[in-house]
């Protein structure tokens, strides 16, 4: 029973377009966001995070959108680079539990 | 600063064999994490501690243990080695403070033949 997932297992995305990452978790305990980046041969890393309390939320070209309604989450990154190539993955968590549930990844490929 | 340091990178093992993949973090994270990751698929929540002296199962906790034993080390052992447990390991940690986030180390590829 998955409780974070991720549809679309790859996108391509030309350099300078924006590309568009999806997911989406069916536990409506879940109030804490992430995303993570991964590299081939390397550890995860963190990229950004939303609480429940928002909807938005920017660092930089990468941007969360929080829909809990839906629950839904997306990550806009503008403009894409060819360095952004990488798997993307999305974790939820409920406060105060500390268990964070990953979705399969989005492979994005930026191309220059 | 090291973070979090997994050992080894890579091993292959026969099956029935038992190794433990060994993980340390200088954080002073109280939180430590193992997922597994197989192909094409997300990760997997295996054990986690939320301190020194508790663990706790996750997702996929079979034909796996954990110890925690101090802060700083969150040894996993495989005991009677599967072809299933082929994988990549991640070791994890987190402050656990309410917007804490993971820290992971870089994996160990472990392949079971």
């Amino acid at each position: 029973d998955q409780q974070v997932k991720q549809n679309s297992p790859s996108l391509s995305v030309q350099e300078g377009r924006i590309s568009i990452l999806n997911c989406d978790y069916t536990n409506s305990m879940f109030d804490y966001f992430l995303w993570y980046k991964k590299y081939p041969a390397e550890g995860p890393t963190f990229l950004i995070s939303i609480s429940s309390i928002k909807d938005k939320n920017e660092d930089g070209r990468f941007t969360v959108f929080l829909n809990k309604s839906a629950k839904h989450l997306s990550l806009h990154i503008v403009p894409s680079q060819p360095g952004d190539s990488a798997v993307y993955f999305c974790a939820a968590r409920r406060y105060n539990f500390n268990k964070f549930y990953f979705g399969s990844g989005t492979k994005l490929n930026v191309k220059p | 600063n090291a973070g979090v340091t997994q050992t080894p990178k890579f091993r292959i093992l026969k099956i029935g064999q038992s190794m433990t993949l060994q993980c340390t973090q200088d954080m002073n994270h109280n939180y430590m994490y193992w997922y597994r990751q197989d192909p094409g698929m997300g990760l997997k929540l295996i054990y986690y501690s939320v301190g020194a002296g508790i663990t706790d199962k996750g997702e996929v906790p079979n034909g796996y243990n954990v110890s925690r034993s101090t802060t700083e080390d969150f040894p996993l052992r495989l005991e009677l080695a599967a072809p299933s447990q082929t994988s990549v390991y991640f070791c994890a940690s987190s402050p656990g403070t309410l917007d804490g986030e993971l820290f992971f180390g870089e994996g160990s590829r472990l392949t079971v033949l």
